[in-house]
């Protein structure tokens, strides 16, 4: 069955303390990987998609890196506007779904 | 270009109610699939509809159903609802099952 785990469950950081979410997954078929940030009460907002091993996106503080097993959300020198649970997802070859993680809640403190 | 939009936003039932929630998919997109997201957990797949065709299905029981419109809009459907039915209900449409959904910004159901 398809699994994907986010650690840590939550962060606490200091404005301009860098940090990086992991999203481990076991999925046959790795289709693509995504990370959406939700804000409390809202929809999940998409932020990128990877599809391969070795590929990186960037936008402003925010990137995410992918490996065979896992992928990384990299935050540098976070605001407290980056406060937020970011998911993971997985979607597989000849799949109609997206699997979520948990999620990773960061607070972000001035 | 119009995003996902889901109504209601709010909605409060009793018990063995019946429950309607809707969604407009993004321009474009004609694939929908619906997610449930119990408080502090990750969404959970409903089911997807693709041309109004239903094209799989999550660990839901059959009280659950839905439908898809021409215009590709879309309701989810919830009879006999439990207590555990409370949850923030997510409608996301995507140009294919296994891209990327954009999502809308969810119906909060409360079950008393």
């Amino acid at each position: 069955e398809d699994q994907v785990t986010q650690s840590p469950e939550a962060l606490r950081l200091q404005e301009g303390e860098s940090s990086s979410l992991n999203c481990s997954y076991t999925v046959s078929g790795l289709r693509g990987l995504f990370w959406y940030r939700q804000d409390p009460g809202k929809g999940p907002e998409f932020l990128f998609t990877l599809y391969s091993a070795g590929e990186e996106k960037e936008k402003e503080r925010l990137k995410a890196t992918l490996t065979k097993k896992e992928s990384f959300l990299h935050i540098t020198a976070p605001k407290p506007e980056d406060s937020a649970t970011y998911l993971c997802a997985v979607s597989k070859a000849a799949g109609n779904k997206l699997t979520f993680g948990g999620g990773t809640r960061v607070l972000v403190k001035p | 270009e119009t995003g996902v939009t889901q109504s209601p936003t709010h909605l409060i039932k009793t018990r063995g109610q019946q429950v309607t929630l809707r969604c407009s998919s993004q321009s474009g997109h004609n694939t929908v699939s619906w997610y449930q997201q119990a408080l502090g957990q990750g969404p959970q797949f409903i089911f997807q509809y693709y041309r109004e065709e239903e094209n799989g299905r999550g660990n839901f029981p059959p009280r659950f159903s839905g439908l898809q419109f021409p215009n590709y809009s879309s309701e989810l459907n919830v009879n006999a609802l439990e207590l555990d039915d409370s949850a923030l209900y997510l409608c996301a449409s995507s140009l294919a099952g296994w891209r990327e959904a954009f999502f809308g910004q969810g119906t909060r159901l409360t079950v008393v």
